[in-house]
């Protein structure tokens, strides 16, 4: 079983400040990494994605790749109030013929104006 | 515009009457794949589909069936429901097998009683 752990929160920032979401995967061989945004009674939304180990910046989203450490997180600079949503770290399947996508849990995240 | 659209929206039934949950992409996407999505558990994947005739199971699909005779079309067919099945369901399109991109329709919310 693939696992794709994420802190649940909720996570609370107040405005303007730099919210850390954070996500650990289980499957070695996994080459590619994605993060999705769902409000609250809506459908998750791609926001960011990231393959290849370092940084990878988009407006105020960053994501940050480790893959030694099995690690992947996602930076919110400048927090809004609209970012207030659950954010979901999402981990395709390694190995040949494998084309299933696991989904963490998601951390909640609230921003406080 | 490109969307993946869900029907029904709400759904309350009861025990084994059997039901089926459309899902329809405009995008011309290979891969389609139905989520569920509980409280504490996170999104699970149900079953997915690589393209038209080839299906394959996700991580839960005890109770679950699928089709793709269509590259458009991809419903879920609950059989004989049972109340474990109550739960958010979301289907999802994405132009490639094995990306973690994913589009997702608006969730069909199934009450079984």
């Amino acid at each position: 079983q693939k696992e794709v752990e994420q802190n649940s929160g909720p996570l609370s920032v107040p405005e303007g400040a730099i919210a850390s979401l954070n996500c650990t995967y289980s499957d070695r061989g996994s080459q590619s990494f994605f993060w999705y945004r769902q409000y609250s009674g809506k459908s998750p939304e791609l926001i960011m994605s990231i393959y290849s180990n370092g940084d990878k910046e988009d407006g105020r989203f960053t994501a940050q790749l480790n893959k030694a450490s099995q690690y992947v997180s996602l930076l919110i600079r400048d927090s809004q109030p609209s970012d207030s949503a659950t954010y979901l770290c999402a981990v395709p399947h390694s190995g040949a013929g494998s084309y299933q996508l696991t989904f963490g849990k998601g951390t909640k995240l609230s921003v406080i104006p | 515009e490109a969307q993946v659209t869900q029907n029904p929206r709400y759904l309350i039934t009861v025990t084994g009457k059997k039901l089926t949950v459309t899902c329809s992409q405009n995008m011309n996407h290979e891969y389609m794949s139905w989520y569920r999505q509980d409280p504490g558990l996170g999104l699970r994947q149900i079953y997915y589909s690589m393209n038209v005739e080839v299906t394959d199971k996700g991580d839960v699909p005890e109770g679950y069936k699928v089709s793709r005779k269509e590259k458009r079309n991809f419903p879920l067919i609950l059989e004989s429901p049972s109340p474990n099945q109550t739960s958010l369901y979301f289907c999802a399109s994405s132009f490639q097998r094995g990306t973690g991109e994913l589009f997702f329709g608006e969730g069909s919310r199934l009450t079984v009683l």
